[in-house]
């Protein structure tokens, strides 16, 4: 069965700094991969997602994600972060096989000092 | 431009009271969800819809209950609260059961379980 692994539960970065949120995955084909964040006391938002081919995706908000198939990795990047960017941020895995039950990694909650 | 509407918003249950979490989506999507997000873990998959008339159980389906109405409307029913049912959950819908698309998430229903 899938899973996700986000092993930074908090990770706290100035504003300005650059970013990189973790996630590894377990499947044994080619996974959907998604990154969605979450604002206080809102839904989740895509920021990006991968299917196929090119293994570095640009998403919405500046953030980018690399796919790395040998090391079952899907991390998010940012080059510069706003305080905005403070959220929790939330890796997920769709099977090829079609369908949209996603499963979701435990999140990673982003604090950004001033 | 509502997208996924959910209410009620908040609610406070005592144990073995019942209660229904409406989920409403405007954007003729085929398919509908309910995840519940508790802290550590992510959001779980409760139920599915892949489309109209149809159910499927996810991840954590025990002590609830769906009913796909409509197209539009998805609800989640608790026959008799616990405490463990404490937690946020969360509506989305995605346009198609395959093809890993988007989901779309509503804001959330903060339910507490006294």
């Amino acid at each position: 069965a899938q899973s996700v692994t986000q092993p930074d539960i908090h990770i706290t970065v100035s504003e300005g700094a650059s970013l990189e949120l973790r996630c590894n995955y377990s499947y044994g084909a080619t996974p959907y991969l998604f990154w969605y964040v979450q604002s206080p006391g809102q839904g989740l938002q895509l920021l990006l997602k991968y299917f196929s081919g090119d293994t570095l995706v640009q998403g919405i908000k500046g953030f980018e994600a690399e796919f790395k198939r040998s090391q079952s990795s899907f991390n998010l990047r940012k080059p510069s972060v706003h305080w905005s960017d403070a959220a929790e941020y939330f890796c997920a895995v769709g099977t090829s096989g079609g369908y949209n039950k996603l499963i979701f990694g435990a999140g990673t909650r982003l604090a950004v000092h001033p | 431009n509502a997208g996924v509407t959910q209410t009620p918003k908040f609610q406070v249950l005592k144990t073995g009271q019942s209660m229904t979490l409406q989920c409403a989506q405007d954007m003729n999507h085929n398919s509908m969800y309910w995840y519940r997000q508790d802290p550590g873990m992510g959001l779980r998959l409760i139920y599915y819809s892949a489309s109209e008339g149809t159910t499927d159980k996810g991840e954590v389906p025990n002590g609830y209950n769906v009913s796909r109405l409509n197209k539009r409307e998805f609800s989640l029913r608790l026959e008799s609260a616990a405490p463990s049912q404490t937690s946020v959950y969360f509506c989305a819908s995605s346009e198609s059961w395959t093809g890993g698309g988007e989901l779309f998430f509503g804001e959330g229903s903060r339910l507490t379980v006294l």
